[in-house]
């Protein structure tokens, strides 16, 4: 089993949207949780970071986490087709080197 | 743009090679961490380095080696190369401290993508 399990996808919305991405874990000493966006054959770029359980929100992004189910959630407002990406989660349970450990990315498609 | 750079941004190599892969950190990060990631998975940590020494170490084997210079760029070398080395890899810039790398500050670079035949 994975420590991280995450839906690869593909998932296809229209264009205004609310998208829905998750991920679980296994590794109850995980406490700081990211969600990374992928654009082909480019590095990944960090959107949203949080430390330990709650919600976070910026702009049309809210990353929600939930460490008592070992969830977390990353949603998206108003999809636009520039959105479309492969959207990654990755943890870290802060040891010395804070290795990030990443969900195997969610492909997201957004209709015009 | 992150002002993480990569060198190359394509390689091709046979099983039994040995390639460098370089890494130039964004200014004032003073630690770089190396991941492989596969075709349609996420990025796996390979190892770390932090005021040039090593910090943290994947699940890879010794024929995958690093080094990190005084201006804190990075080298990551692959020794023996398998089929299964293909994959794009990364490395992310950050500014650590003796207690971390800094998670949320890690930065990314566009990768390099390495072909094994």
């Amino acid at each position: 089993q994975k420590e991280v399990e995450q839906d690869p996808g593909p998932l296809s919305v229209p264009e205004g949207a609310i998208v829905s991405l998750n991920c679980t874990y296994s590794n109850s000493a995980f406490q700081y949780f990211m969600w990374y966006r992928q654009y082909s054959r480019k590095g990944p770029e960090l959107l949203m970071y949080t430390y330990s359980s709650g919600n976070k929100e910026d702009g049309r992004f809210t990353a929600q986490v939930d460490k008592s189910s070992k969830y977390i959630s990353l949603f998206i407002r108003d999809s636009q087709p520039s959105d479309s990406a492969t959207y990654l989660c990755a943890m870290s349970a802060g040891d010395s080197s804070y290795k990030l450990i990443f969900g195997s990315g969610t492909r997201l498609l957004v209709r015009p | 743009e992150t002002g993480v750079t990569q060198s190359p941004t394509h390689l091709i190599k046979t099983r039994g090679q040995q390639v460098t892969l370089r890494c130039s950190s964004q200014s004032g990060h003073n630690t770089v961490s190396w991941y492989q990631q596969a075709l349609g998975q996420g990025p796996q940590f390979i190892f770390q380095y932090y005021r040039e020494e090593e910090n943290g170490r994947g699940n890879f084997p010794p024929r995958f080696s690093g080094l990190q210079f005084p201006n804190y760029s990075s080298e990551l070398n692959v020794n023996a190369l398998e089929l299964d080395d293909s994959a794009l890899y990364l490395c992310a810039s950050s500014t650590g401290t003796s207690g971390g790398a800094g998670v949320k500050t890690q930065y990314f670079g566009p990768g390099t993508r390495l072909l094994v035949l």
